[in-house]
């Protein structure tokens, strides 16, 4: 089966720009998660979608962050403006929407805000 | 909240060596608990996970177990290979919410 797709794969942008992420999830998963993953940590999740509603975004920056997934299915991830220490990888992930169930993860789309 | 404490990195082991990363959570709830491994140049994929106490997950010659009364699961090998050598991540998921994850550490698998 097709797995969790994300673009662009590389951003490269000056602080105070804007940027969008595109993620495809694993077709038929309800879930669908952003997680931002900076050099050297963990990742931290910042948004959590069950179909197009938000479960969670306690973690997401809401003065610069915004996300949506219209129609239950892909999504958007954008930072408006951006800034320096938004440096990082963001990860997108889907599951079938059980509970305890395994996430499945993206390649992820590496920030570079210079 | 949820928190996942694991061993700081870099982990440095000759080929064939014994394998411990440690890994401790704090949960509300009963937890299920998860290994993600990170390859050079790939994305996260899950190497094992145990949904309930005493539970041992395996895959690939890892092992990890549930210890409810340590709140652990540390990760072991009998011997590594070179092939090892990645980023490790041990995770937690309450229920529906989203994974919950550690630092990482870092293996490094000499020849």
């Amino acid at each position: 089966e097709a797995g969790v797709a994300q673009s662009p794969r590389y951003k490269i942008i000056e602080k105070r720009q804007s940027v969008a992420f595109w993620c495809n999830p694993i077709s038929g998963h309800a879930t669908l998660y952003w997680y931002q993953q900076i050099l050297g940590q963990g990742p931290k999740l910042l948004i959590q979608f069950q179909n197009n509603g938000v479960v969670d975004d306690s973690q997401l920056p809401k003065d610069r962050f915004s996300a949506e997934r219209l129609k239950g299915v892909d999504s958007t991830l954008k930072i408006q403006p951006a800034k320096l220490e938004d440096s990082a990888v963001y990860l997108c992930a889907s599951s079938p929407g059980g509970s305890n169930e395994k996430l499945f993860f993206g390649s992820g789309t590496q920030l570079s805000v210079l | 909240g949820d928190s996942v404490t694991q061993m700081e990195g870099p982990v440095t082991l000759s080929e064939e060596a014994f394998l411990t990363i440690n890994c401790t959570y704090t949960a509300t709830g009963y937890p299920s608990l998860f290994w993600y491994v990170q390859y050079p140049g790939e994305g996260l994929q899950l190497l094992l996970k145990a949904t309930k106490a005493d539970d041992k997950g395996s895959n690939k010659g890892f092992e990890a177990t549930y210890r409810k009364e340590t709140t652990s699961f540390h990760l072991e090998k009998g011997s590594v290979q070179v092939s090892d050598s990645a980023v490790y991540f041990c995770a937690l998921r309450t229920g529906r919410r989203a994974l919950t994850f550690g630092s990482g550490t870092r293996l490094q698998v000499q020849p």
